[in-house]
């Protein structure tokens, strides 16, 4: 089944130690976001990427980066985590754009604890 | 810009009684909506969108949502609660050409047996 998935499921780092959470797509969808979510707070979106067009959220703090190599993967890397980046993070794909009424499939998450 | 309201934190239904879960929209033009369920410690998943036509917009797992322009509302609605939907449901709107999604506060539903 074509699908969005997010590895680890579960994430330990260290405070300041940099850390990468990885996404992948079989859905072939155009587009890919990154959400972070707090403790049952609706997901804050960090930013995605419309094919290899980044779009950064203008609130996303710049130790959250991304990459994105091909259509099916792509990463989120925290540069000098801090213990509020403690967080659920979600990633999503949609297909392209101009269908725009097409929903956002989500990946299972992955939860960061940094101790 | 984009909003989507929830106003209630909790909502807390007997098995088999109707289950409403209630959204209010503000977004400029035509908007697009959703529902989400979440599970603990699971991604979100897809219930149903009202993109045009028919105001009452069937979905899965029997859930249902009414789309109401005047009250620029999308109220979800299941006729009967089973303790397997109790979960945190999420409302979201996106404006026309736009591919971001806003997302309400969120709802805890509790279905008591």
């Amino acid at each position: 089944d074509a699908m969005v998935i997010q590895n680890p499921r579960y994430q330990v780092t260290q405070f300041g130690k940099p850390v990468t959470l990885s996404c992948s797509q079989t859905l072939n969808h155009n587009v890919m976001y990154w959400y972070q979510q707090k403790s049952s707070q609706a997901p804050k979106l960090l930013f995605h990427y419309y094919d290899k067009d980044f779009n950064n959220e203008a609130d996303t703090p710049d130790n959250f980066q991304s990459r994105r190599p091909n259509t099916s993967f792509c990463f989120l890397d925290i540069r000098s985590p801090g213990l509020g980046d403690a967080a659920m993070y979600l990633c999503a794909t949609s297909s392209f754009p101009g269908r725009v009424m097409d929903e956002q499939f989500f990946g299972p998450g992955t939860r960061l604890t940094v101790l | 810009a984009q909003s989507v309201a929830q106003p209630e934190d909790q909502v807390n239904v007997a098995e088999g009684n109707p289950l409403t879960v209630k959204c209010t929209y503000s977004v400029s033009g035509n908007p697009y909506l959703f529902w989400y369920v979440q599970y603990p410690n699971r991604g979100l998943q897809f219930l149903l969108k009202y993109i045009t036509g028919d105001n009452l917009v069937k979905g899965s797992y029997g859930f249902e949502a009414e789309f109401n322009k005047s009250q620029t509302s999308f109220h979800l609605k299941k006729p009967s609660a089973l303790v397997s939907d109790s979960a945190l449901y999420f409302c979201a709107v996106r404006p026309y050409g736009n591919n971001r999604l806003a997302f309400g506060k969120g709802n805890q539903v509790v279905v008591i047996p």
